[in-house]
């Protein structure tokens, strides 16, 4: 089955400091990745979709210039949390979609999550 | 905006039945998802309904009625494992809108 891969699992940072997760779709092309944030009990949240090759798109309040997005292979997507501060803090998903058409809802599949801890 | 409801927690015991509502206010999506997502997991795919009526896959069943704006999951035969959250999922084309989300607690 279609298999997404995030790096790292867990991190824990200074404030201050950027942080880096990768996304990956191990057996299949995604054309387009979505970035989630998830706090505590609570619902998952879209913060942006990326397409191959060009920019992301962000949902009303999500600062681009804060979470910067990548998505520079049919493979790979990374979010990068800079400047991170404790408010940040948060449960990061990823997920794939494995076929895009005009007329018909995509298949999203959800990496196993990056949990982001800063101090 | 969209906003899709449920209820914050469900409790049942092993072998029970037990239905997640779902309420929305917002038209013109595809069909609805469910997910769910164990406690540091990923969320995984359940059902989805793309027409109204209701969807059959093991002991899981989804039901949507666009005309009421609600679906709902019915989970059967319950099992401890199936302590979890659920999510109903606006679907739509490059989009998924999430539910508020249901803790389910199944108890021996």
């Amino acid at each position: 089955g279609a298999v997404v891969s995030q790096h790292p699992s867990r991190v824990i940072c200074k404030s201050g400091t950027s942080v880096k997760i990768e996304c990956r779709s191990l057996d299949f092309q995604a054309t387009t990745m979505f970035w989630y944030r998830q706090f505590p009990k609570k619902s998952l949240m879209l913060m942006a979709t990326s397409n191959e090759g060009s920019k992301a798109t962000y949902e009303q309040g999500v600062e681009k210039d804060k979470f910067l997005i990548n998505h520079a292979s049919l493979t790979l997507s990374t979010l990068t949390v800079t400047s991170a501060h404790p408010e940040d803090s948060s449960f990061y998903i990823c997920s794939a979609s494995i076929i895009v058409t005009s007329t018909t809802a995509d298949t999203q599949y959800f990496g196993p999550g990056t949990r982001l801890t800063v101090l | 905006g969209q906003s899709l409801e449920q209820p914050s927690e469900v409790t049942a015991v092993e072998g029970a039945i037990v239905q997640i509502n779902c309420t929305y206010q917002t038209s013109g999506f595809y069909g609805l998802s469910w997910y769910q997502q164990h406690d540091g997991g990923a969320p995984t795919f359940l059902s989805y309904n793309a027409l109204d009526g209701l969807e059959e896959t093991g002991r899981f069943s989804s039901f949507l009625s666009r005309s009421d704006s609600y679906g709902y999951l019915l989970l059967q035969e319950l099992q401890m494992k199936d302590s979890a959250s659920y999510f109903c999922a606006e679907t739509g084309f490059q989009k998924l809108v999430f539910g508020t989300g249901t803790r389910l607690l199944v108890s021996p």
